[in-house]
Formats: structure tokens, sequence, C-alpha cells
């Protein structure tokens, strides 16, 4: 596609409920990565896959939060029993090469209640 | 670590008039800097980028300034519009290091007609 594309673009759930969110990169970028943004606050680094590297899980701030990229394309990121300080918004930006030219969606917003 | 933060939160201007928006950083290191705009609902947007051999980097518009003895960016707007309303981001990232943008808390930039 033209862009990045993430769905849901909203998602309510549960508390204790596990959500799982999408991301389509643009076509032919390398690297892809997950940013969490709460309200009124900048972009919180989660993770990032570079190509068939490990990916850089640095970020992500418990173990309930995982993601995978399958076949160097779509990416899911996975939040087990959530919790409502995981309320946000998730974004998921692809670049062509590690750390040049960012493209982002336009996000999920997660709200839990 | 590294921290990247702006010096207000919310700017107002009127229509026509020049903006300038500041942002600090505290990660020498640091050799790559953008701009994102970030309107309402939307994800981020590449504005202009800099790297750390230059101190100023010009674009449709917009100015870049780079003063790396004291950290410091700046994004100037020139006749700014109300199109400009949003939500301004800097970031950094060392290249050669941890290989993550950081990202500052934003400063909301509202155009008066």
């Amino acid at each position: 596609g033209a862009g990045v594309s993430q769905s849901p673009s909203n998602k309510v759930t549960e508390k204790g409920k596990d959500v799982e969110l999408r991301c389509d990169p643009i076509s032919g970028h390398t690297a892809l990565y997950w940013y969490r943004q709460s309200l009124g606050q900048g972009l919180e680094f989660l993770i990032y896959f570079q190509g068939n590297s490990a990916p850089d899980k640095s970020g992500l701030p418990s173990d309930r939060f995982s993601a995978e990229r399958t076949g160097g394309s779509v990416s899911t990121l996975t939040i087990q029993r959530t919790q409502q300080e995981d309320s946000a918004v998730y974004l998921c930006a692809s670049s062509p090469v590690l750390n040049y030219g960012y493209t982002f969606g336009s996000g999920t917003r997660l709200t839990v209640v | 670590g590294e921290s990247v933060g702006l010096h207000l939160p919310t700017l107002s201007v009127q229509e026509g008039d020049n903006s300038i928006i500041n942002c600090a950083y505290s990660n020498s290191a640091s050799d790559y800097f953008i701009w994102y705009k970030q309107e309402s609902g939307k994800g981020p947007q590449f504005i202009i980028d800099i790297r750390s051999n230059m101190d100023k980097r010009q674009g449709q518009r917009v100015t870049v300034l780079l003063n790396k003895t004291v950290k410091h960016l700046s994004l100037q707007i020139a006749a700014t519009q109300p199109g400009d309303s949003a939500v301004y981001f800097c970031a950094e990232i060392d290249q050669t290091g941890a290989n993550n943008l950081f990202f500052g808390t934003g400063t909301r930039l509202t155009v008066i007609p």
C-alpha cells in the first residue's frame, strides 16, 4: 500500500483481556517499529524489527507485551492481561533502512476499561 | 539516559507570523535529528531532518537549526498558516549506538487566524 496501515483504529477492551494490534508496513521497508503514545505525551519506543535480525525488544514495558513480524512484512503487537495503564495510542512505523525515512501509521487507540 | 525535551509545551502565533519551536537534547552522541508534525488522530509526519555535521537545513517554509555546543534544536516555520496547527515533536538518534529514535513530549502550535 501507499502508507503504513494499522488495525483496528480503535479498540476498547476489558481489563484482563488479551489484545492484538496489527501493522502493515510499506512494501519493501525492511525496518518496522512500534511506539506507544499516552495522552499528551511523546512517543515511547517499544520494539523494532530489522530484516532477519533479532528484534530489539528493549522498550517493551513488561512481559505482557510481545510482538512478531511474519515474513518480514506484517507485524502484530500482543498485550496479554491488559491493564488500564496500557490505554494509549500504539503507533507503528516502517522505514526502507534502519533509522532513516520513518513513515508512521495513524495508530490504534487502545482503551482498557 | 537520553532525554529530549521542549522549552514550551504550547505556542500560539498569529497567522502569517513566523514560529519558532525549540528542543533540548542531552545525548551528545546523537547524530541525527528529525522534526515531526502530528495532527489530531494521525501519526507523526516527517517535516525535516538534520545530521550532526550540519548546523542549518532549509525546507519549504521550514528551517531547522542545530547547536551542538548547547545541545539545542529549533524548528522555524515561516509565514505560519492555520494548517500548521499541530503538535510538533523533535526526535534524536545515535545511529552508532542504541539505534532508537527518542522523542520529546511535543509542543502544541496553535495558529490564530
